[in-house]
């Protein structure tokens, strides 16, 4: 088992709905939570970052991260053709090494 | 500011052959860790450094080496080269090992294709 399992997609939505994107993790030693974005052959830009359990809010994204459950969410509303990409979620601990999901490939259609 | 950068972008090499991959921090970052993305794949952890000292270190062969030099840039060298070694590695620098909430850059990549 992964420690971190996310869902492949691909996920496809029409402009301006909202997404939803999860993963679950097994590791309870997991204390950061991240979500990246990755372009086509570029490497991961950092969207959220949270901190234990909780809610994160950043413009039209939003990360919530559920310790008892061990799962991790990212919503995105009003989504944009531009939102088009890989989104991996990532765990890490004390040791600060990140343990990274498979990533769920996004495309958004005009 | 520059981010973080390296090379090369892309790169063939032949099975068995060695290769050494480059990493500059963003300034001031002092840990830089280096990561192994497949194809298909979320990246993969396989070296950080710290201060000039490897902090820790994935589930990788003795292949893989590397080391941070007194300007904290990082090489990441590949000995015995396969065709499963064949990916996009990542660099990545943080301020600080200890103060995490600094976040962590990625650079672009460097594109290895092993034939």
């Amino acid at each position: 088992q992964k420690e971190v399992e996310q869902d492949p997609g691909p996920l496809s939505v029409p402009e301006g709905a909202i997404v939803s994107l999860n993963c679950t993790y097994s590791n309870s030693a997991f204390q950061y939570f991240m979500w990246y974005r990755q372009y086509s052959r570029k490497g991961p830009e950092l969207l959220m970052y949270t901190y234990s359990s909780g809610n994160k809010e950043d413009g039209r994204f939003t990360a919530q991260v559920d310790k008892s459950s061990k799962y991790i969410s990212l919503f995105i509303r009003d989504s944009q053709p531009s939102d088009s990409a890989t989104y991996l979620c990532a765990g890490a601990g004390s040791a600060r090494q990140l343990t990274f999901g498979s990533g769920t490939q996004l495309t958004v259609l005009p | 500011d520059a981010g973080v950068t390296q090379s090369p972008t892309h790169l063939i090499k032949t099975r068995g052959q060695h290769v050494t991959l480059r990493c500059s921090p963003i300034s001031g970052h002092k840990s830089v860790s280096w990561y192994q993305q497949v194809l298909g794949q979320g990246p993969q952890f396989i070296f950080q450094y710290y201060e000039k000292e490897e902090r820790g270190r994935g589930n990788f062969p003795d292949r893989f080496s590397a080391r941070q030099f007194p300007n904290y840039s990082s090489e990441l060298n590949v000995n015995a080269l396969l065709l499963g070694d064949s990916a996009l590695y990542l660099c990545a620098s943080t301020h600080t090992s200890t103060a995490f909430g600094n976040t962590i850059y990625f650079g672009e990549g460097s594109w290895l294709t092993v034939v």
